[in-house]
């Protein structure tokens, strides 16, 4: 298994820009949770879907936020227009289902490096 | 505010040593409970879990969880340079993970 998938690795984009991160998560898994990293703020979730649905988006700090999962191999968090305070390394992460461990057990991708300027 | 709190170190540690990683959680309606392992510039990734109250072993790993103390610790015998990294706590809510921010564990050979 390829394991999860995200891109891009890095990006880098000035204030104002439109930015769109995508994920593919691990087949057969139906959790597929969005986290943020920053050194100040630890992990934090941002918004997680069960079976495609959005289940909670209270994490997303403001309407600058959102995301999408069209299918189950599939989804994007996008931020627009971006800020230099969302500089940060964004996670994707996939569980549960009958290819996965509890939920609990999470697999995280590589994550996206994220640099506003 | 749910919270996961940790000393964020760093714990140093000599090859051979016992290292040991402690956590305390707010939410007393946590059931499980995780420790995963975050290499410089890399992702998590899961390296035990525990449901119940007591100990868990895995190879060099011991997770110890104590609900009526809300305490959970993380032990790892016979330390290895390769096993410095950041260590990040997790309590399980409804169907959410909340992670501590990290103890960076350095073991020097």
């Amino acid at each position: 298994d390829a394991g999860v998938i995200q891109s891009p690795r890095h990006e880098v984009t000035e204030m104002g820009q439109e930015v769109t991160l995508r994920c593919k998560p691990i087949s057969g898994h139906d959790y597929l949770f969005w986290y943020r990293q920053t050194m100040m703020r630890g992990l934090e979730l941002l918004i997680y879907f069960n079976n495609n649905v959005p289940i909670d988006d209270s994490g997303m700090p403001e309407d600058r936020f959102s995301a999408k999962m069209p299918n189950a191999s599939f989804s994007t968090l996008k931020i627009q227009p971006s800020e230099p305070r969302d500089s940060a390394v964004y996670f994707c992460a996939s569980s549960g289902g009958l290819a996965g461990g509890p939920i609990g057990e999470q697999f995280f991708g590589p994550g996206t490096r994220l640099t506003v300027l | 505010q749910k919270e996961v709190e940790q000393n964020s170190g760093p714990l140093s540690v000599p090859e051979g040593a016992i290292a040991s990683l402690n956590c305390t959680y707010s939410d007393r309606g946590s059931q499980s409970f995780f420790w995963y392992r975050q290499y410089s510039g890399k992702s998590p990734e899961l390296i035990m879990s525990i449901y119940s109250n007591g100990d868990k072993e895995d190879g060099r790993f011991t997770a110890q969880l104590n609900k009526a103390s809300q305490y959970v610790s993380l032990l790892i015998r016979d330390s290895q340079p390769s096993d410095s990294a950041t260590y990040l706590c997790a309590a399980r809510g409804y169907s959410t993970l909340t992670f501590g921010k990290g103890t960076m564990l350095l073991v020097s050979p």
